[in-house]
């Protein structure tokens, strides 16, 4: 089974509205960590905002927000006030274990491509 | 403050021919170093990882391997080059004692004809 599904290949948002990406996982391990990245056309990885199993409110960094439902395991994105910069590709990683255990890992999802139209 | 650099920027080989990818990490000690593979359009597929000198875990099986020859230092390499190594190669740190996340170099991007 996919340790992280994002089922989104591709994504529409108008300029200055709010989009939620998809990003579901699947873990025995009680203690993990979800993360978002964004890839623009360059290439780089930028990191956008955590997650840890143990937090009781949703992450939040600027325009970025984490909607984490637990018991559906699933780690939404959601960009507020979308920009013609925030088109890129947005991927979805997972760290199973606690900090530091197995070399703190990363799992990949497949990604979702952000078109933000003016 | 850490950087992380990775060289070269871009290579063109020919199948058979050897390979050798740079990482360096600057402004920090006894980092966790980590070599992902992307295809073309698709996710981060991760190749091998280190928690210090010498120390390589490999996490799938290929042509490719790793080397950690210095603290800070982190070496992609292969004999022979195949078709399928083609690809964008990415390179990260992560300090391992924060809960913090992995940061990315800019990458190489390699192409094998």
């Amino acid at each position: 089974a996919q340790k992280i599904t994002q089922t989104q290949p591709g994504m529409f948002v108008q300029e200055k509205e709010a989009v939620t990406l998809d990003c579901t996982y699947d873990t025995s391990d009680p203690s993990y960590g979800l993360f978002w990245y964004k890839q623009p056309s360059s290439g780089e990885m930028i990191f956008l905002i955590y997650q840890g199993s143990y937090d009781q409110q949703n992450a939040t960094e600027g325009r970025y927000s984490l909607n984490f439902q637990k018991a559906r395991k699933s780690a939404n994105l959601v960009i507020s006030a979308s920009q013609l910069g925030d088109s890129a590709m947005y991927f979805c990683a997972m760290r199973e274990g606690r900090r530091g255990s197995s070399g703190d890992k990363l799992t990949f999802g497949t990604g979702t491509r952000l078109a933000v139209r003016p | 403050s850490q950087t992380i650099h990775q060289w070269p920027a871009t290579l063109v080989q020919p199948v058979g021919s050897p390979l050798s990818l740079e990482c360096t990490v600057e402004g920090t000690s006894n980092p966790n170093l980590y070599w992902y593979r992307q295809a073309a359009g698709r996710g981060l597929q991760l190749l091998f990882y280190s928690v210090g000198i010498g120390q390589i875990s490999s996490e799938v099986p290929q042509n490719l391997s790793a080397s950690r020859p210095q603290d800070r230092q982190f070496i992609l390499s292969s004999k022979k080059l195949l078709l399928s190594d083609s690809g964008f190669y990415l390179c990260a740190w992560k300090d391992p004692t924060l809960v913090s996340e992995q940061f990315f170099g800019p990458g190489t991007r390699l192409t094998v004809l």
